[in-house]
């Protein structure tokens, strides 16, 4: 079992639907979680992180997290031709007095289409 | 403006030749790192540094070797030993161990073989 695993898709949505991204991942101590999306040919960006369960809003993103079912996924709310790109969830979990490891899962790639 | 430059953007390596990667960072951050991505993949770890010469290995340092000998620096050098070496590099630095899920991303080295 892979330690974050999501669709690789691609997912398709039009323009001003709503985009669903979803994520799990293996290790029950995890404490925090990331959203980074990825254009063609460039580096990731974070866009949205959550610690705590239930719902985060940032704009149009959305963020949702439920620790007892290992899931955290991502809402794209009025889905815009330049949200599609590649999207990587990540998941922290703290190291003590050591670094705590970020592991990422292998993206999810949207396109939004007019 | 504040950010992390990698070098070059391409490199070609031929075989039985070592080449270094460059990754300097102005953020003042104390943790860096260096990440493998292959195409339709997420990112795989290779190594990290919390500080000032000392670097951990991640999950695929075989191949490769670092060095932090100053703040703003951590290159990697991409050894013959790595047999299949052509992939994107992307450098990321982060404040420290509390916040290392919260990454900046430098704009990435791709590497070929010759």
């Amino acid at each position: 079992q892979k330690e974050v695993e999501q669709n690789s898709g691609p997912l398709s949505v039009p323009e001003g639907a709503i985009a669903s991204l979803n994520c799990t991942y293996s290790d029950r101590g995890s404490q925090s979680f990331f959203w980074y999306r990825q254009y063609s040919g460039k580096s990731p960006e974070l866009i949205m992180f959550i610690y705590s369960n239930g719902d985060k809003e940032d704009g149009r993103f959305t963020a949702q997290l439920n620790k007892a079912s290992q899931y955290v996924s991502l809402l794209i709310r009025d889905s815009q031709p330049s949200d599609s790109a590649t999207y990587l969830c990540a998941v922290f979990r703290a190291g003590g007095t050591s670094y705590g490891k970020l592991t990422f899962g292998q993206g999810t790639i949207l396109t939004v289409h007019p | 403006d504040g950010g992390i430059t990698q070098s070059p953007k391409y490199l070609f390596r031929k075989e039985g030749q070592n080449v270094t990667l460059s990754c300097e960072q102005n953020l003042n951050h104390d943790a860096m790192y260096w990440y493998r991505q292959d195409p339709g993949q997420g990112l795989r770890l290779i190594y990290y540094s919390q500080i000032v010469n000392d670097f951990q290995k991640g999950d695929i340092a075989e191949g490769y070797s670092v060095s932090r000998e100053k703040k703003e620096s951590f290159p990697l050098t991409v050894t013959s030993a790595q047999k299949n070496p052509t992939a994107f590099y992307l450098c990321a630095s982060s404040q420290g161990r509390d916040r290392a899920g919260l990454q900046h991303f430098g704009d990435g080295t791709r590497l070929s073989i010759l």
